[in-house]
């Protein structure tokens, strides 16, 4: 089992506070996804990285992959309450995604 | 509308019971798989499959079986039902092409299953 940490689990701040969420490993992955939940639903895509110590904006949500390829951080500029989710990271391993613990957001109005 | 559709959306068991989780998609995708969702343990792959007819299992197959007869659809069997596997499953497919890591998984919207 490809152990994939996130931190913090539960995280609730107010709208316009930035945020970082974070993804360890000590597990090697060939790429890393972000998703997004809501209740009642499957994860949906955000991100996809695969260079170690690459950076991708997706308006304002930045994504980081470690140099070693082992973690990843998700930072938040600005939280909107439309934020509000379950944020998983995937590590991918044998051609297999490995989902992470879950970062339960919720940004008050 | 395209996607991966999941039926039932809920259900009540009873231990010793079986049942089989429907799951189809739309998309022609290759990659299919089953994951189950339990709180603090993020999502867990249960089985997976590469294309018709291949199979293959993942990190929890234990009580679980799968075939893969079309594209399109993925059932998963519970064979004996234990309160362990309360949970919510999850069936998701992906592009064969550059496999999920291309465009990501696309995910049903889960079954819920209780088991008493």
């Amino acid at each position: 089992t490809q152990l994939l940490e996130q931190s913090p689990q539960f995280l609730s701040i107010q709208e316009g506070e930035n945020l970082t969420v974070y993804c360890n490993s000590s597990s090697v992955f060939s790429s890393l996804q972000w998703y997004r939940q809501e209740p009642g639903e499957g994860p949906v895509l955000l991100v996809t990285v695969v260079t170690g110590g690459e950076v991708k904006k997706l308006k304002r949500l930045t994504f980081q992959f470690g140099d070693a390829r082992k973690d990843s951080s998700l930072h938040i500029t600005a939280a909107q309450p439309g934020d509000t989710g379950l944020y998983l990271c995937a590590g991918e391993a044998g051609n297999q995604f490995y989902f992470g613990t879950g970062t339960s957001l919720t940004v008050i109005p | 509308n395209a996607g991966v559709t999941q039926t039932p959306k809920f259900q009540v068991l009873k231990t010793g019971q079986s049942m089989t989780l429907q799951c189809a998609q739309d998309m022609n995708h290759e990659y299919m798989s089953w994951y189950r969702q339990d709180p603090g343990m993020g999502l867990r792959l249960i089985h997976y499959s590469v294309g018709a007819g291949i199979t293959d299992q993942g990190e929890v197959p234990n009580g679980y079986n799968v075939s893969r007869s079309t594209t399109e659809d993925f059932p998963l069997r519970l064979l004996s039902a234990a309160p362990s596997q309360t949970s919510v499953y999850f069936c998701a497919s992906s592009h064969k092409g550059t496999g999920p890591r291309g465009y990501g998984y696309t995910f049903g919207s889960g079954t819920r299953l209780t088991v008493v």
